[in-house]
C-alpha cells in the first residue's frame, strides 16, 4: 500500500481564520514533506521531517507552522493568511534508508483564501 | 544546489505514438529520478523511477533511460492512449539528501 491521506480535500478560509491541513501514512516512511503547488507549476517544497524532526524548512513565512505528532502523522496549522497562498497543498512520504528512495504524494487540500 | 531542467513544456501526440520527455541534471551527486504523472485536481503519482547505478528501465509503455555522463534521463511513452494526457514531472534527489528537485513539468496532450 502507498497510499498518502489528507484532509480536508478542500478548505476556504478567511485572512482572519486558523485552520489546519492533516497528513497521514502508514508506510513506515521517516520523511514526511509539505509543499505548495500552483497552477502549472512542480510542487514548490516548504518542509520535510525526519525522524519527526524538522529537517529542512525553506524559508516559509510563520503564518504556516508544521507538527509531526508521530511517525505517519503530519499537521500543517496555518493562520493569517494571505490570499496569495492560496493553492493545493500536498503532503507526501519518503523511505530514508535501505537503499529505497521513493517518495509518494497525497491527493492535496485545495485551499482558497478570502 | 541540483538544478533540474525539462523539455518540452507542452507537447501534443497522436493516439498510438509514442512520446519523449527529456530532463537534464546539474550535480552529479544526485542518484536518483523519479518521474511523476499529475492529473488535474489530483496529487502527482509515482509512475517510473530510475537509479544511477542503471540505465534503462521498462514497465509496460512506459521507460526510462539514464545517461549519468550527459547527466539526462528520458520519459518514453509508447503507444499513447488519451487517458496518458497529464502533466509529467521530472525529478532528482540527491545520495542520502531528503529533498527531492524538480522540473518544470511537461503538459502531455494525446489527440484521439
Amino acid at each position: 500500500d502507498t497510499e498518502v491521506t489528507q484532509t480536508p480535500k478542500h478548505l476556504v478560509m478567511g485572512m482572519t481564520n486558523k485552520k489546519s491541513l492533516k497528513c497521514e501514512q502508514h508506510m513506515g516512511h521517516r520523511a514526511m514533506y509539505w509543499y505548495k503547488q500552483k497552477a502549472k507549476k512542480p510542487p514548490e517544497l516548504m518542509f520535510v521531517y525526519s525522524y519527526e524532526k524538522l529537517s529542512i524548512n525553506e524559508s516559509v513565512p510563520s503564518r504556516f507552522s508544521p507538527e509531526c505528532p508521530n511517525s505517519s502523522l503530519l499537521n500543517l496549522h496555518l493562520h493569517a493568511l494571505q490570499p496569495e497562498d492560496s493553492a493545493l497543498y500536498l503532503c507526501a512520504s519518503a523511505q530514508t534508508s535501505g537503499g529505497r528512495n521513493e517518495q509518494y504524494f497525497g491527493p492535496g487540500t485545495r485551499l482558497t483564501v478570502t | 544546489g541540483e538544478n533540474v531542467e525539462q523539455h518540452p513544456s507542452t507537447l501534443s501526440v497522436q493516439e498510438g505514438d509514442s512520446a519523449v520527455i527529456k530532463c537534464t541534471y546539474s550535480d552529479s551527486a544526485s542518484n536518483y529520478f523519479p518521474w511523476y504523472k499529475q492529473e488535474l485536481g489530483k496529487g502527482p503519482q509515482l509512475i517510473i523511477d530510475i537509479r544511477s547505478n542503471v540505465g534503462e528501465k521498462k514497465d509496460q509503455r512506459i521507460a526510462v533511460t539514464l545517461n549519468k555522463t550527459a547527466k539526462h534521463f528520458s520519459l518514453h511513452i509508447t503507444e499513447t492512449q488519451p487517458e496518458d494526457s497529464a502533466v509529467y514531472f521530472c525529478a532528482a534527489r540527491i545520495y542520502n539528501f531528503n529533498k527531492f528537485y524538480f522540473g518544470s513539468g511537461t503538459k502531455l496532450n494525446v489527440k484521439p
